[in-house]
């Protein structure tokens, strides 16, 4: 079972370059959700969508952009690398139940260094 | 806001001993999860907590939830050197649907 897959895996960029970080997910999740993670700070939410043809931010959201294209697919743009967007980024997705969410599966992770 | 602080944030242990694992927060939350994080790997979800004086266990590993104090535990039983890894809590409130993290606690079991 693929579950979430992220694409690529290892990116490296100049500053001032574009990317867009791919995600999809084949459990028919309804929420998606693009974390990063920095040593010392966890899991930080830049973006999620809690279902098709909804996004939000989460707690840190400048510099980025989503776009959830389906149920199955939610990428995240960088428009205009910065050296602080080096990082490992994570996709999710979950399923919802009422007014909750199940727990979230995670991609593999993109390692991203922005030079 | 909603903010999660996990301590320690990092944990070194001799083999065959107990340990605790905290995860408190800001405000009221819904659900508490726990995940596992090996160096270089993705995040595995361990336990799901729905509600107050929830307790689960898998193995040396048991987790439990007061939604009252707003402190989970995770709390490992005579640990062995297959548990080193990173453990976060993350917590989600009803209508919000998305998950805030924790920093992390970093555990070293020794042989």
């Amino acid at each position: 079972n693929a579950g979430v897959t992220q694409t690529p895996k290892f990116q490296v960029l100049k500053t001032g370059q574009s990317m867009t970080l791919q995600c999809a997910q084949d459990m028919n999740h309804n929420s998606m959700y693009w974390y990063r993670q920095d040593p010392g700070m966890g899991l930080r939410l830049i973006y999620y969508s809690a279902s098709e043809g909804t996004t939000d931010k989460g707690e840190v959201p400048n510099g980025y952009n989503v776009s959830r294209l389906n149920k199955r697919e939610f990428s995240l743009r960088l428009e205009s690398a910065a050296p602080s967007q080096t990082s490992v980024y994570f996709c999710a997705s979950s399923e919802r139940e009422g007014y909750l969410n199940t727990e979230a599966f995670f991609g593999q992770g993109t390692r991203l260094t922005v030079v | 806001e909603l903010k999660v602080e996990q301590n320690p944030l990092f944990l070194s242990m001799q083999e065959g001993k107990n340990y605790t694992i905290y995860c408190n927060y800001s405000t009221t939350s819904d659900r508490l999860y726990w995940y596992r994080q090996d160096p270089g790997k993705s995040l595995e979800s361990l336990f799901v907590l729905l509600s107050n004086g929830a307790v689960k266990q898998e193995g040396r590993l048991m987790a439990s939830l007061d939604t009252k104090a707003r402190l989970s535990t995770l709390h490992i039983t005579a640990a062995v050197h297959d548990l080193s890894a990173t453990y976060f809590c993350a917590v989600h409130t009803s209508g919000t649907y998305k998950y805030i993290f924790g920093t992390g606690t970093r555990l070293k079991v020794l042989a």
